[in-house]
């Protein structure tokens, strides 16, 4: 089992739409958790990061994270073609304080934004 | 304020070669770690440098190797390259030790190995 995982995708969804994006990880004592938007042959973008149960809204973005189901999503509201990138969910494994400088990586789904 | 740096952007080597790539942490910053992120999957932790000493390795071999500098730039070697080394190099600096730290990359390095 990997410790990361993502639906690979493609995800389509038309513009105005929600998109929906998936994450779930295995180590349970994972503190912090973060989705990233990466463009085609760019770095990765810290977009939200989540660190207890429950959502947390930023703009079009709302993250979820519900630690007892190891699960985190995140949802684009009002989708626009300049969404369309890869999403990497990420967990830092040691908590919050422990700043160790890991993160595990998801592979990664690649949203397409349909105008 | 600038962000995370890193050189050079591009860089093509012959199979057996060394490289070295180099990371400037944003402002503030004291930790830096290393990913390699080959096409199609998410960046692989490497390793993490605090203090000029690696804390945490990934699943990597000791062809990789990085130093930090006391003004906490680093560098990561990798020396004997295979043609799998072909990647994207990550940096990634974090702020130091606290409450809901968060990680910033820089543009990283497209190493291409012929």
């Amino acid at each position: 089992q990997k410790e990361v995982e993502q639906n690979s995708g493609p995800l389509s969804v038309p513009e105005g739409a929600i998109a929906s994006l998936n994450c779930t990880y295995s180590d349970r004592v994972s503190q912090s958790f973060f989705w990233y938007r990466q463009y085609s042959g760019k770095s990765p973008e810290l977009i939200m990061s989540i660190y207890s149960n429950g959502d947390k809204e930023d703009g079009r973005f709302t993250a979820q994270l519900n630690k007892a189901s190891q699960y985190v999503s995140l949802l684009i509201r009002d989708s626009q073609p300049s969404d369309s990138a890869t999403y990497l969910c990420a967990v830092n494994p040691l908590g919050r304080s422990g700043n160790t400088g890991k993160l595990i990586f998801g592979q990664g789904t690649t949203l397409q934004v349909k105008p | 304020d600038a962000g995370v740096t890193q050189s050079p952007t591009h860089l093509i080597k012959t199979r057996g070669q060394q490289v070295t790539l180099r990371c400037s942490p944003k402002s503030g910053h004291d930790t830096v770690s290393w990913y390699q992120q080959a096409l199609g999957q998410g960046p692989q932790f490497i390793f993490q440098y605090y203090e000029e000493e690696e804390r945490q390795r990934g699943n990597f071999p000791d062809r990789f190797s990085g130093h930090q500098y006391p003004n906490y730039s680093s560098e990561l070697n990798v020396n004997a390259l295979l043609l799998g080394d072909s990647a994207l190099y990550l940096c990634a600096s974090w702020p130091p030790r606290g409450v809901e730290t968060e990680a910033f990359f820089g543009q990283g390095t497209r190493l291409t190995v012929v």
